[in-house]
């Protein structure tokens, strides 16, 4: 089965750091979205884009986060400088505009700023 | 504004016990509406899902029926498997398969052999 790769799998770091995310999506997919899980505010979308164009960024603390799309293969995430705030598990999916077919999610980024 | 609203767990049952997890939504439009689950570590799977009123999402026993009368998608289960502990979260999405889902908050379900 196709799968949603996120790398890496967990990521601890002191505070001030700079941290990277990466998410390789479904081949053919042409819509990426990156959402953050925590206890406290469950799923939120942070940033979505459709043939690697930004579409929302708003859920994104704009100072200290950024997410982009080098090329269809790869999106990123980045954070810096990190806070420990900035815990919680990230997760990228993709989708298609083909079809009416659902996103498929990766396994997520489980990120631990101390 | 479009929002989605589930019991609260954590729920625990008994192997073969009867599931329901409770799901409202409120949408400025007409949604698709899915349910995903979480196993521990894992990211989200799609469950089961249903584009319009009275459709009937089902998978590996689970089912959903949509009704917009109600605003509801209650899941469902008739016998429960300690396999299936894990979280469910009910979401939607306004226009099409790739904009963005709104999901609930996520409903834990332990079940006990």
């Amino acid at each position: 089965d196709a799968r949603v790769t996120q790398t890496p799998r967990h990521k601890v770091t002191e505070m001030g750091q700079e941290v990277t995310m990466r998410c390789q999506p479904i081949l053919g997919h042409n819509t990426v979205f990156w959402y953050r899980q925590t206890m406290m505010q469950g799923l939120e979308l942070l940033a979505y884009f459709r043939n690697r164009a930004p579409l929302d960024d708003s859920g994104m603390p704009k100072d200290r986060f950024s997410a982009e799309m080098p090329d269809a293969t790869l999106a990123t995430l980045k954070i810096q400088p990190s806070e420990p705030r900035d815990s919680a598990v990230y997760f990228c999916a993709s989708g298609s505009t083909l079809g009416n077919q659902p996103q498929h999610f990766g396994d997520g980024t489980r990120l631990s700023i101390l | 504004g479009n929002s989605v609203t589930q019991m609260e767990g954590p729920v625990t049952l008994s192997e073969e016990a009867f599931l329901t997890i409770n799901c409202t939504y409120t949408a400025t439009g007409y949604p698709s509406l899915f349910w995903y689950v979480q196993y521990p570590g894992e990211g989200l799977q799609l469950l089961l899902k249903a584009t319009k009123a009275d459709d009937k999402g089902s998978n590996k026993g689970f089912e959903a029926t949509y009704r917009k009368e109600t605003t509801s998608f209650h899941l469902e289960k008739g016998s429960v498997q300690v396999s299936d502990s894990a979280v469910y979260f009910c979401a939607l999405i306004l226009y099409s398969g790739n904009t963005p889902l709104v999901f609930g908050k996520g409903t834990r379900l332990s079940v006990i052999a």
